[in-house]
């Protein structure tokens, strides 16, 4: 069936370095993605988006990039600070459809 | 920030109480969402509407009831809850599709207890 994955359900990450958080999805028609951050005790908070138009969009310390051959999404997160501790999912919107799909998270902790 | 409200934070109830889980949003958006998610796991939409008077219901069968009576309203009943609702409830709003404004934005999420 159609669904959107992570590859790796826990990273560790010393405080300092580049983070890479990995999405798979299964859908050639999605065109839309989405990825969110949800610290513990809160709801999923909007980080980046890129459309399938394109294959990389940077944002504030972040970078998505998206390989459409591959249907591989990845989150980029530069100079990696306890603050990004949380859990990070990758979302998809298939053209025409009204909803998003949510895969499973990944647990980013920031080793101080 | 999204200005898009929850209450009750926490909830703890007793099985077989009629309970309401309140959401609102201030962004003027057509299209709101419902969504249950238990700790460290995915999120499985429940509900969602298009827009004033419209509901329908998500991939996930739930036992609740949603209305659209006001666009910044959307609030889910359940009629009697059962230790099997216990969960993390999270309320989501977005422009309609076509307005290349997707994004989704989520209130703070219910986290209901039903001993």
């Amino acid at each position: 069936g159609e669904s959107v994955g992570l590859h790796l359900p826990t990273l560790s990450v010393q405080e300092g370095d580049n983070s890479i958080i990995n999405c798979a999805y299964s859908n050639s028609a999605s065109d839309y993605f989405i990825w969110y951050k949800q610290e513990s005790g809160k709801g999923p908070q909007f980080i980046i988006d890129i459309r399938s138009n394109m294959d990389k969009r940077q944002g504030q310390r972040v970078t998505v990039l998206l390989n459409k051959t591959v249907k591989h999404l990845s989150l980029q997160i530069a100079a990696t600070q306890p603050g990004d501790s949380a859990v990070y999912f990758c979302a998809e919107n298939k053209a025409g459809s009204y909803q998003l799909t949510f895969g499973k998270g990944t647990k980013l902790s920031v080793i101080p | 920030e999204a200005d898009i409200y929850q209450t009750p934070r926490y909830l703890v109830i007793g099985t077989g109480k009629k309970i309401t889980l309140e959401c609102s949003q201030t962004m003027g958006h057509d299209k709101m969402y419902w969504y249950q998610q238990d700790p460290g796991m995915e999120l499985h939409l429940i509900h969602y509407s298009y827009g004033v008077n419209s509901t329908e219901k998500g991939d996930l069968s739930s036992e609740s009831t949603v209305s659209r009576i006001r666009t910044e309203h959307f609030p889910l009943t359940l009629e009697s809850a059962r230790p099997s609702h216990t969960s993390q409830y999270l309320c989501a709003s977005s422009h309609l599709p076509g307005q290349g404004k997707e994004t989704q934005y989520f209130g703070p999420g219910t986290r209901l207890l039903v001993l």
